[in-house]
């Protein structure tokens, strides 16, 4: 399988506590990117982090990048029921393709 | 256009029959990336473009399934004898070139089902 590994597959939250996603590789990366998807159609590109950085925040979102450990986390701050989604991690390889792990479908409960 | 463009939305077509998935990506992208995704499951990719050429055709199933960029912008997708396994969303992402600093647009999608 082309696909990588992120946990939790499903998480339910309250609206206001923070959602933390996480996702591990296999190979080397250039980067690694967050992407949101609603209703199983379009991808939003959420953030990139490259393979020298280790923290990037954007907004709510803070993502970080262990490339020792090759795992990436993403962490949403005060959730909103906007933000209810699946989540993607996408690595970039020195091959330049971009391969996504399965997702972690998260529902923020009001 | 301001982002990338993917006719049609929706497409149903009979087994057997041959179909055709198109993508207009943002202007002046020169990288054009085409992914599958199953129902709950994430994309899974296919093939990419760098200009014209295809850079890595790598993940395109079999023979059936066949990707042009003839002129650097548009691209099809053209899959022959369709299979009902072929029923997935088929979407495509343009970047304005490879490179470790650069994400992908997506389009919203071609849901494709073979009856």
């Amino acid at each position: 399988s082309q696909q990588g590994e992120e946990d939790p597959q499903a998480l339910s939250i309250q609206e206001g506590e923070n959602a933390t996603m996480n996702c591990s590789y296999k190979t080397s990366i250039n980067n690694l990117q967050w992407y949101r998807q609603n209703s199983g159609r379009g991808l939003v590109h959420l953030i990139l982090i490259r393979s020298n950085e280790r923290e990037k925040h954007s907004g709510r979102l803070r993502v970080t990048l262990d490339t020792s450990k090759k795992s990436s986390s993403l962490l949403i701050t005060a959730s909103r029921a906007a933000d209810t989604a699946s989540y993607f991690c996408a690595r970039r390889g020195r091959d330049d393709k971009i391969i996504f792990g399965k997702g972690t479908r998260l529902h923020i409960l009001p | 256009g301001a982002g990338v463009s993917q006719t049609p939305s929706n497409k149903v077509t009979e087994k057997g029959k041959y179909v055709e998935l198109r993508c207009d990506p943002i202007s002046g992208h020169t990288a054009l990336y085409w992914y599958r995704q199953s129902l709950g499951q994430g994309p899974e990719f296919l093939i990419y473009f760098q200009g014209t050429g295809a850079a890595d055709d790598s993940g395109l199933p079999n023979d059936r399934f066949f990707a042009v960029r003839p002129e650097g912008s548009v691209s099809t997708l053209k899959i022959q004898r369709t299979e009902r396994g072929d029923s997935a969303v088929y979407l495509c992402a343009s970047s304005l070139t490879v490179g470790p600093s650069y994400g992908y647009t997506f389009g919203s999608g071609t849901r494709l089902t073979v009856v």
